[in-house]
């Protein structure tokens, strides 16, 4: 059964730091990697995906990557800023027995003070 | 912009009332999801539709059952509500790929709360 892990839970930096963010995986095999951004109370905003052929994604100061092999996934986020803070969920697709479903971590909450 | 709507955002109902939670998408996408989400249990996928009139349990289907009617609408119902369903739902849809390269789109969610 496929597991996905965040650490850590939560995070607090000051403005303009570099922060990297961990994600796990038990089952390498997946179709691909999601990171997503939940605001409190809100529902979730895609951020990257990364399809399991890739090795990495960017979008303006986030960079996503993948190490199917070892079951790993990274978010960086360059130059932080007080609008970074929020809850930052992982989630994989596939895996031997789940087809189809998405399995998300549990999350790290960033707090990026100004 | 895909636009993923659910009927409420706060609901307050009484433990063995039924409830309808409805969500609507605005993309024709084939595929809609219904998760919950808790505290120390992150999201967990209750039912989805591939299809029209199609459904499939997820990880924790009890207590649950699901309509898709139209394409653009999957409402989840509790048939009996209770306290162990106080929760936020969240609703979320996606293109059907063969290669399930498309991500999902998700709504504001709705926070339930059973008394």
């Amino acid at each position: 059964k496929q597991e996905v892990t965040q650490i850590p839970a939560a995070l607090s930096v000051p403005e303009g730091e570099n922060l990297v963010l961990n994600c796990s995986f038990t089952d390498s095999a997946i179709y691909n990697l999601q990171w997503f951004r939940q605001d409190p109370g809100k529902g979730l905003t895609s951020l990257l995906l990364i399809q399991s052929s890739q090795r990495e994604q960017t979008s303006g100061r986030l960079n996503a990557s993948l190490d199917k092999s070892s079951g790993r996934s990274t978010l960086y986020i360059a130059a932080s800023q007080p609008g970074d803070s929020a809850t930052y969920l992982c989630a994989v697709l596939g895996g031997s027995s789940n087809t189809g479903k998405l399995i998300f971590g549990q999350g790290t909450t960033l707090q990026v003070k100004p | 912009d895909v636009k993923v709507t659910q009927s409420s955002r706060y609901l307050v109902k009484r433990t063995g009332e039924k409830v309808f939670l409805e969500c609507v998408q605005d993309m024709d996408h084939e595929n809609m999801f219904w998760y919950r989400q808790d505290p120390g249990l992150g999201l967990r996928l209750i039912y989805f539709s591939y299809d029209v009139k199609m459904k499939e349990k997820g990880d924790i289907p009890e207590g649950y059952s699901v309509s898709r009617e139209k394409k653009e609408r999957f409402s989840l119902i509790l048939e009996s509500a209770s306290t162990n369903q106080t929760s936020m739902y969240l609703c979320a849809s996606s293109l059907w790929d063969i290669s399930f390269q498309e991500t999902q789109y998700f709504g504001p969610g709705t926070r339930l709360l059973v008394l």
